[in-house]
């Protein structure tokens, strides 16, 4: 159980156009989702929160008008990278926490998606 | 001074030795104690969790739990090629005090044949 979908897993795009990235909670419902970048060889860096139904939460530094970020449903978040740049080409993975065995406060994450910008 | 504190490694070992992981951490509000694994490329993958102290165990994995000294061990028996990954722990408090998750820089592990 508690298995979380992500794609695309990979995604290339010229300068200038948005690419938006889908987080599925498949077999669990997904209260608040979370959205990470990675850099190679790097540890994970959040970027934002998300709780169904309301505005995402933004972490210092990070551009909510570049990501944006959309949790409409308990099983479905998104995250928009808009107007994307070559210095924005890095993996982002999404996160989910649901209700996993009496409520434990643990993440599934998704498979990642590798965004290349040209 | 970070709250989960992680040796990066890289960490190499032959196969089918016995492999420990450690995290400190400084935030005695934690309960949840969570190990991933990583592979290049791809998302973390929820090895096992632990709720407050203890010892799990899990096939070849053992997770343990300190907290009165504030460390946590993920062990691997008969280590295999196929764990060569980045090792990542995490740390939680409960759901009700909010959503945060504390990560490790991770343990970058190779076993070698």
């Amino acid at each position: 159980g508690a298995v979380v979908s992500q794609h695309p897993s990979w995604v290339i795009c010229k300068s200038g156009t948005s690419v938006k990235i889908e987080c599925r909670s498949l077999d669990f419902q997904a209260t608040t989702m979370f959205w990470y970048r990675q850099f190679p060889k790097q540890s994970l860096m959040l970027m934002a929160t998300s709780n169904e139904g309301s505005k995402a939460t933004y972490e210092q530094g990070v551009e909510k008008d570049k990501f944006l970020i959309n949790h409409a449903s308990l099983t479905l978040s998104t995250l928009t990278v808009t107007s994307a740049h070559p210095e924005d080409s890095s993996f982002y993975i999404c996160s989910a926490r649901g209700v996993r065995q009496r409520g434990a406060n643990v993440l599934t994450f998704g498979a990642g998606s590798r965004l290349t910008v040209l | 001074q970070k709250e989960v504190e992680q040796d990066p490694g890289p960490l190499s070992v032959p196969e089918g030795a016995i492999v420990s992981l450690n995290c400190t951490y400084s935030n005695s509000a934690f309960q949840y104690f969570m190990w991933y694994r990583q592979y290049s490329r791809k998302g973390p993958e929820l090895l096992m969790y632990t709720y407050s102290s203890g010892n799990k165990e899990d096939g070849r994995f053992t997770a343990q739990v300190d907290k009165s000294s504030k460390y946590i061990s993920l062990f691997i028996r008969d280590s295999q090629p196929s764990d060569s990954a980045t090792y990542l722990c995490a740390m939680s408090a409960t759901r009700n005090t909010g959503n945060q998750f504390y990560f490790g820089t991770g343990t970058s592990l190779t076993v070698i044949p």
